[in-house]
């Protein structure tokens, strides 16, 4: 089983649908989350941090279970701008101040008009 | 002013050649991250350096080489490279310590691309 799974996609949704990505991982030790969104041909950038039972901001919510060990995102109100690759980020352990964060392959939406 | 940059963006090379990427932080942060994003899009950590200390080394070839010169720079260095090295590399950085998860984010650099022929 990989460490982060997710489904790839590509997820095909108009503007103003909401839409939801799952991911799972399978390291039950796992303490910290994360989704990061990465456009074409650019770097990955933080979008929420799930340390709880789940995280709100704007449109974006994101939910933690961790007696099934997966995490969601859910997207509402979808805008063409959130089109992009959403990566599921798991922390697998720290190593003094590092944190070994495991990435998802990542899901792709295409929002439309 | 960008927070964690990287040169060279693009660089294409030979096969069996000798070539290093910089990479640079302002955010003074203590850790740094060297990362590889393969064909597929799979984005996996290479190294992390702590204040100049190598603390996370994942099984990576011994043609890898990072240097810290100082807290604010990671570069990586590649011998001998092979056609299978072409991918995105990533530079990051963070501010992480255990008990401080608000502190995990990780800032990349914008990548570079390299191509072996």
């Amino acid at each position: 089983r990989k460490e982060v799974e997710q489904d790839p996609g590509p997820f095909n949704v108009p503007e103003g649908a909401t839409v939801a990505f799952n991911c799972t991982y399978s390291n039950s030790a796992s303490q910290s989350f994360f989704w990061y969104r990465q456009d074409c041909r650019k770097e990955p950038k933080l979008l929420m941090s799930v340390y709880s039972s789940g995280n709100e901001d704007g449109r974006f919510t994101a939910q933690l279970n961790r007696a099934s060990q997966y995490i969601s995102l859910l997207i509402r109100d979808s805008k063409l701008s959130d089109s992009a690759t959403y990566l599921c980020v798991v922390n697998g352990g720290w190593y003094g101040t590092a944190s070994k964060l495991t990435f998802g392959t990542g899901t792709r939406l295409q929002v439309t008009l | 002013d960008t927070a964690v940059s990287q040169t060279p963006k693009y660089l294409v090379t030979q096969m069996g050649n000798d070539k290093s990427i910089k990479c640079e932080q302002n955010l003074g942060h203590d850790t740094m991250y060297w990362y590889k994003q393969d064909s597929k899009k799979f984005l996996k950590i290479m190294f992390s350096y702590n204040n100049k200390e190598l603390i996370i080394n994942e099984t990576v070839p011994n043609r890898f080489s990072p240097k810290s010169p100082d807290k604010a720079h990671l570069n990586l260095h590649i011998n001998s490279l092979e056609l299978g090295d072409s991918a995105v590399y990533f530079c990051a950085s963070s501010q992480a310590s255990r008990g401080t998860a608000t502190n995990e984010k990780l800032f990349f650099g914008s990548g570079t691309q390299l191509s072996v022929l």
